[in-house]
């Protein structure tokens, strides 16, 4: 079983719709959890950065981990088309430790 | 905002040449990293170091490849005998660590070994 599954999309949404991303992971040692964009040959940007479960806000963009399930979600409201991009999962054991990458779902947002 | 900067951009090298791709930390950051991603794949991580020493590496971290801090601010990873799977883009990142915040990416250096 792999250790972090991401579905990769293609994800097309119209402008102004609520986006929802997901990966689902294997091991219950991670503890930090994040989500990064990725524009075509630049390097991840870091959204939002969560510690154990619960939910976070900042912006349009709201990151909920349920540990118990091994599941996390990175929802996006009022999509713009400057939202296109790959988004990342990722997640670690310890801060400071070897970040673990979902594959990326990449994400279309029309006007 | 600050930025961890990598150089250079696109490196073209040859099978069984050396390599040596560079970075610049944030200043504040105490954790050093490189992660690589072929083409169409996952980002997978290749090495920490923390206090002057590796702290943790993978599997794709074999002999061939070193880091190294060689002044306060400069972070290289070198790679000895390039060959034609090395080639990906290779990404420098930092985190301050202990208190709970991300890790910040640099753009990358797309390296093509030929």
């Amino acid at each position: 079983q792999k250790e972090v599954e991401q579905d990769p999309g293609p994800l097309s949404v119209p402008e102004g719709a609520i986006v929802s991303l997901n990966c689902t992971y294997s091991n219950s040692a991670f503890q930090y959890f994040m989500w990064y964009r990725q524009y075509s040959r630049k390097g991840p940007e870091l959204l939002m950065y969560t510690y154990s479960s619960g939910n976070k806000e900042d912006g349009r963009f709201t990151a909920q981990v349920d540990k118990s399930s091994k599941y996390i979600s990175l929802f996006i409201r009022d999509s713009q088309p400057s939202d296109s991009a790959t988004y990342l999962c990722a997640m670690s054991v310890q801060a400071g430790t070897a970040l673990i990458f979902g594959k990326g779902t990449t994400l279309s947002v029309s006007s | 905002e600050p930025e961890v900067t990598q150089t250079p951009s696109h490196q073209v090298t040859q099978m069984g040449q050396e390599v040596i791709l560079r970075c610049v930390p944030i200043s504040n950051h105490l954790y050093f990293y490189w992660y690589r991603q072929i083409l169409g794949q996952k980002v997978e991580f290749l090495v920490s170091f923390y206090n002057n020493e590796i702290s943790e590496k993978s599997e794709i971290f074999d002999d061939q490849f070193s880091v190294e801090r060689p002044d306060g601010s400069n972070f290289t990873l070198k790679i000895r005998s390039t060959k034609l799977e090395d080639s990906a883009m290779y990404f420098c990142a930092s985190s301050k660590g202990q208190g709970g915040y991300g890790y910040t990416f640099g753009s990358g250096t797309r390296l093509t070994v030929v």
